[in-house]
């Protein structure tokens, strides 16, 4: 069965310092994995996916993600934060096998400070 | 605009009684699918269309039924909503390449579900 592990209900980072969202997964086979990002009163907006190919993978808002097999992780990364960045993040997985079924993590709240 | 939409927005209604929260979008995807989102458990899939006439259930579809007669519908139906059916609710889609529907989830604004 597939499941997806965000460990941190809430991430505190100060405007200007890098951070880092976790997230680690299990899937049978090979997985599609995508970072989503939500904004208060709003659905949920794509930021980054990994297919296949390169393990860091860049996308929107200059945030970037690298996929590790051997640690089943796929933590959302960035160098420099800002104020706007604040929102809650959501990691999901789906299998090759099974692309349609796609699994969400519980989702992390990041709030950078001033 | 690419839009996916959701009505209504909000909604209050009482144990038992039958309602339909409708989702179209605009973009000529194959993909779409209904989730249901509950502090601390993140999105929980209900139920998928890979396109017009296919369904197939996610991960919570027990009280739930969806139809897919046309490719930019796909409204979610509650025969008979209980209260822990309250939730935030949420459609989207994706176009599907290959067969597979690995490209990005285009999310509709929510649907606040109360039921008493």
């Amino acid at each position: 069965a597939q499941s997806v592990a965000q460990p941190e209900d809430q991430v505190n980072v100060a405007e200007g310092n890098p951070l880092t969202v976790k997230c680690t997964y299990s899937v049978s086979g090979n997985p599609y994995l995508f970072w989503y990002v939500q904004y208060p009163n709003r659905g949920l907006q794509f930021l980054l996916k990994y297919i296949t190919g390169d393990n860091l993978v860049k996308g929107s808002y200059g945030f970037e993600a690298e996929f590790n097999k051997s640690q089943t992780s796929f933590h959302l990364k960035k160098p420099s934060a800002l104020v706007s960045d604040s929102a809650l993040y959501f990691c999901a997985v789906s299998a090759y096998s099974s692309a349609s079924k796609i699994i969400f993590g519980s989702g992390t709240r990041l709030s950078i400070r001033p | 605009e690419a839009q996916v939409t959701q009505n209504p927005r909000y909604l209050i209604t009482v144990t038992g009684k039958k309602l339909t929260v409708t989702c179209s979008q605009n973009m000529n995807h194959e993909y779409m699918s209904w989730y249901r989102q509950d502090p601390g458990l993140g999105l929980r899939q209900i139920y998928y269309s890979m396109n017009v006439e296919v369904t197939d259930k996610g991960d919570v579809p027990e009280g739930y039924k969806v139809s897919r007669k046309e490719k930019r519908n796909f409204p979610l139906i509650l025969e008979s909503p209980s209260p822990n059916q309250t939730s935030l609710y949420f459609c989207a889609s994706s176009s599907v390449s290959g067969g597979t529907s690995y490209n990005e989830q285009f999310f509709g604004p929510g649907t606040r579900l109360t039921v008493l």
